[in-house]
């Protein structure tokens, strides 16, 4: 079995400023990928940055960017200059598997808050 | 179509009712999954298609939830006998690849189940 843990129900950052967004996971396998999206409330699952688990050069997309841990299983989202548009339910989510096996597991989520 | 489409977006059904959740994906896309979001939960997987079969059902609670996909393009997620904990936001998820992650899901904008 895989899990995929965010333990901060929640977290408020200025706009401007950066926050940094956990996650750990928990899975046997040696390959698989791990993911963050970002959910609206218009309820759209939208892909913010793929991680490749063999690849060790943390994946970065403009003011996005992860910190990956694979021995410790850590997954973090760093957001720079945080936008008030980046205000939404964030998710961490792991994959494995190929064909019939193949399936995304998803945390709880946080809620990400951007002050003006 | 440019985008994996749901219908209904809101559908309040009464306690016992059935009720068919449409998804219509991208022209194309060989692999499409359904997952169930709780309110304030990650989406939790349900099930999953690669073309008209369906390889993985695992995550249906019950047998009260049916799949089908039979011309391997739109998708039916339909309920029978709806109970309250039913009620939930069913995201529907397209990919090109078969089952691989590589080339990203696109989900739709899920339909919000409130059984009454």
């Amino acid at each position: 079995a895989q899990t995929v843990t965010q333990s901060q129900p929640e977290m408020s950052v200025q706009e401007a400023e950066t926050v940094t967004l956990s996650c750990t996971y928990d899975t046997s396998e040696n390959n698989y990928y791990l993911f963050w999206y970002k959910q609206p409330p218009s309820r759209q699952m939208i892909l913010v940055i793929r991680q490749e688990a063999y690849k060790q050069q943390n994946a970065t997309e403009n003011r996005f960017s992860v910190n990956f841990q694979k021995a410790a299983k850590s997954f973090s989202l760093k957001i720079s200059d945080s936008q008030l548009g980046d205000t939404a339910m964030y998710f961490c989510a792991l994959y494995r598997g190929t064909g019939a096996n193949s399936k995304l597991t998803f945390g709880k989520g946080i809620t990400l808050s951007v002050r003006p | 179509g440019a985008g994996v489409s749901q219908s209904p977006r809101y559908k309040v059904a009464k306690r016992g009712q059935d009720v068919a959740l449409r998804c219509d994906p991208i022209s194309g896309h060989v692999s499409l999954f359904w997952y169930q979001q709780a309110l304030g939960q990650g989406p939790e997987f349900l099930t999953y298609f690669q073309n008209e079969a369906q390889l993985d059902k695992s995550g249906l609670p019950s047998d009260r939830f049916f799949a089908e996909r039979p011309e391997g393009s739109v998708s039916t997620l339909k309920i029978q006998r709806t109970q309250q904990e039913d009620s939930a936001v069913y995201l529907c998820a397209s990919s090109s690849a078969t089952g691989s992650v590589v080339y990203g899901y696109t989900f739709g904008s899920g339909t919000r189940l409130t059984v009454v």
